[in-house]
């Protein structure tokens, strides 16, 4: 089966690090994004990993490990407008599909 | 003018009515997607568009009609719709078959089935 597992909130303050985890189970895997969505407006892309290691993008960093099917992001020197919902979307399968998970909610407090 | 852009924004409708929902992307990508998101559901694919064709239809009822008349224009007619369909939908496009394949949404349309 397809299983997508990040945890449902987390809460951190303004200009700290903070890292959101995700594993996933996958018949088949091509790569792995990961996007953010503030209330009521569309998810927007922040990250596409293929291979293992981080991609970093400016305080935005992704980690990959296709091995263990796991992956991270990692925000710093937060601030308040990343108050938002972050999710993890493997790229899966053979009809490449994007498998969307529930996704974590971030609060920044200032 | 942004990358993908939903009309209407916000929808309220009957069980009776019928409405349209448009999609217009204007970064010259080939395949477009309709998804729903529910409050506390994943997004939920609904279909797939590839060069005008549609290639995805994830068992949704035949109240859901799409309709892509070119690579640029997607459209979801509606039709004696069910109060468990007020949700938010969301058009994306994406560049199909490059390494990628990153997926770009439009902001919404939040339906209201009363």
């Amino acid at each position: 089966g397809q299983n997508i597992d990040q945890p449902t909130e987390m809460t951190a303050t303004e200009g700290a690090i903070v890292q959101i985890n995700c594993t996933y189970q996958t018949s088949g895997f091509n790569g792995l994004f990961w996007y953010q969505q503030h209330a009521g407006e569309a998810p927007t892309f922040l990250s596409y990993n293929v291979l293992d290691g981080l991609e970093e993008k400016g305080r935005f960093s992704s980690f990959l490990s296709r091995s263990k099917g796991y992956s991270y992001l990692l925000l710093k020197e937060l601030q308040m407008k990343d108050s938002a919902s972050y999710l993890c979307a493997p790229y899966a399968g053979n009809n490449r599909k994007l498998i969307w998970g529930l996704g974590t909610s971030l609060g920044v407090n200032p | 003018e942004t990358g993908v852009t939903q009309t209407p924004r916000h929808l309220v409708m009957g069980m009776t009515n019928k409405k349209s929902l448009k999609c217009e992307q204007h970064l010259g990508h080939n395949a477009m997607y309709w998804y729903k998101q529910s409050a506390k559901k994943p997004l939920e694919l609904m279909f797939v568009y590839n060069f005008k064709e549609q290639t995805e239809n994830n068992s949704v009822p035949s109240r859901f009609s799409p309709e892509c008349p070119n690579s640029s224009h997607l459209f979801l007619h509606l039709h004696t719709l069910q109060p468990e369909d007020s949700a938010l939908y969301l058009c994306a496009s994406s560049q199909e078959w490059t390494g990628e394949n990153i997926q770009y949404f439009g902001a919404g349309t939040r339906l209201s089935v009363l």
